[in-house]
């Protein structure tokens, strides 16, 4: 247990409405990972985070944005979501090293775009 | 761009057989390759961790073999039980940020 918190756990909303998901880590690790996973598409990155207001764009950023403005919250958020955006959502920490670290995930959350 | 394949993509053994899990990758210049398990409805758990400049690792009755210039890595687990059904993923990383490409994992049973 690498000491991730991912809230909501669960979240049914409706097509255009914004909603954030957050991360929170107990351990000062720099970096943070947001991946999304998908029947037929695996897990694919979203957008990352190397420090405090550092982060970058993934493979699928688009309609997405993210921010960092502490160590231990790393918040996804989905300015107008759309159904294409319904999916199972992980955060996730390098630790033991850096970078090319081992990651650890968090439990999950579940985001349904009616 | 690196792709990660992962054969076959479901399995099924009976109690006490071994599990060979089969993981490639296209880009053999990787920094790691990591492993993870995941139960339905549950997040990844890290198995086993190998870096660019090892061969293998293990942890108990895991063991994880890496062979770049194949863009192999080979995941077995010794002695199978019902307990190690689910999922499991293989990841490369690429790059110095940590960013992990997955492969679509193999959905193992694990028959008493």
């Amino acid at each position: 247990d690498a000491g991730i918190t991912q809230s909501p756990r669960h979240k049914v909303t409706e097509t255009g409405t914004p909603v954030t998901l957050r991360c929170h880590q107990t351990e000062n690790h720099r970096y943070m990972y947001w991946y999304r996973q998908d029947p037929g598409h695996g897990l694919r990155l979203i957008h990352y985070s190397y420090g405090v207001k550092d982060t970058d764009k993934g493979e699928v950023s688009d309609g997405y944005s993210v921010s960092r403005s502490k160590t231990e919250d790393f918040l996804l958020t989905l300015e107008s979501a759309t159904s294409s955006q319904t999916s199972v959502y992980f955060c996730a920490i390098s630790v033991h090293g850096g970078p090319a670290g081992e990651l650890f995930f968090g439990e999950g959350s579940r985001l349904t775009v009616l | 761009k690196q792709e990660v394949t992962q054969i076959p993509a479901a399995l099924s053994v009976p109690e006490g057989e071994n599990l060979v899990l089969n993981c490639s990758f296209t880009d053999s210049a990787i920094y790691n390759l990591q492993w993870f398990r995941q139960d339905p409805g549950k997040g990844l758990t890290s198995l086993l961790l190998i870096q660019s400049s090892q061969r293998e690792q293990t942890s108990g009755r895991l063991n994880a073999s890496l062979d770049k210039s194949s863009g192999r890595s080979t995941l077995y687990i010794a002695a199978s039980q019902p307990g190690d059904s689910a999922t499991y993923l293989c990841a490369a990383s690429t790059d110095s940020w940590g960013k992990l490409q997955f492969g679509a994992g193999t959905q193992v049973v694990v028959t008493p």
